[in-house]
């Protein structure tokens, strides 16, 4: 089974600050990696597909990059709006979920 | 548009089961599989397993093999998950999805006795 670790678990950061979380991979999963925010009593919500491709409606200080094992995603401009849970999920084979990075505004 | 609309919720007693739904609209039904997951209050999302609502094909993680039964009904468009010998560490939010994009609402489903 295919093992993903997500970090930091927690992140505190300022309003306009660059935020970066990762995820790693236990094997090669190319770049079938997605990315999810999850805000307190909804369902995740699809931010990033194939690593690195913006899902349509998601603003443009979203992005991921990677492949193989290592990916990150980016918020490029910390909004208030952005405190939630961020979800990564690999579907190489079958569908593994991270542990989940908690963000918060400092 | 594409929706997936799922049963409410569930309150259920230690060793009963649960059948919780999803139907879809705003799609071909058949042409795209059904995963499930669980997430339990504050932890991380578990994928249960899926189904090919073409084939009945169905995949399952093997920590939920014996505890989750998926079906669906092709005439309804709808979905199910049957959760069997319930205990308290059951006790979640079922979610269905088209992965990567569509998830229905959630189910919560308490055991408790």
């Amino acid at each position: 089974d295919i093992q993903m670790t997500q970090s930091p678990s927690f992140l505190s950061a300022s309003v306009g600050d660059r935020v970066t979380l990762s995820c790693k991979a236990s094997q090669n999963i190319n770049k079938y990696l997605a990315w999810y925010q999850q805000k307190l009593g909804e369902a995740p919500k699809l931010l990033i597909y194939n690593a690195n491709s913006l899902q349509t409606g998601i603003p443009s200080r979203f992005s991921g990059s990677g492949s193989g094992t290592d990916f990150t995603l980016t918020i490029s401009s910390l909004q208030p709006e952005d405190v939630a849970t961020y979800f990564c999920l690999q579907h190489n084979s079958w569908l593994t979920f991270g542990s989940g990075t908690k963000l918060e505004i400092k | 548009q594409v929706q997936l609309q799922q049963s409410g919720a569930e309150l259920t007693k230690p060793g009963s089961s649960v059948k919780i739904s999803c139907k879809a609209s705003g799609y071909t039904f058949t042409s795209y599989d059904i995963s499930w997951i669980k997430q339990r209050p504050g932890q991380a999302l578990e994928w249960i397993g899926a189904i090919n609502p073409g084939s009945g094909g169905t995949g399952y993680n093997e920590k939920f093999k014996g505890k989750a039964t998926l079906t669906v009904d092709k005439s309804s468009s709808t979905a199910f998950m049957q959760l069997s010998s319930l205990t308290p560490e059951d006790t979640a939010v079922y979610y269905c999805a088209r992965v990567l994009a569509y998830w229905g609402q959630g189910t919560l489903v308490t055991v408790s006795s």
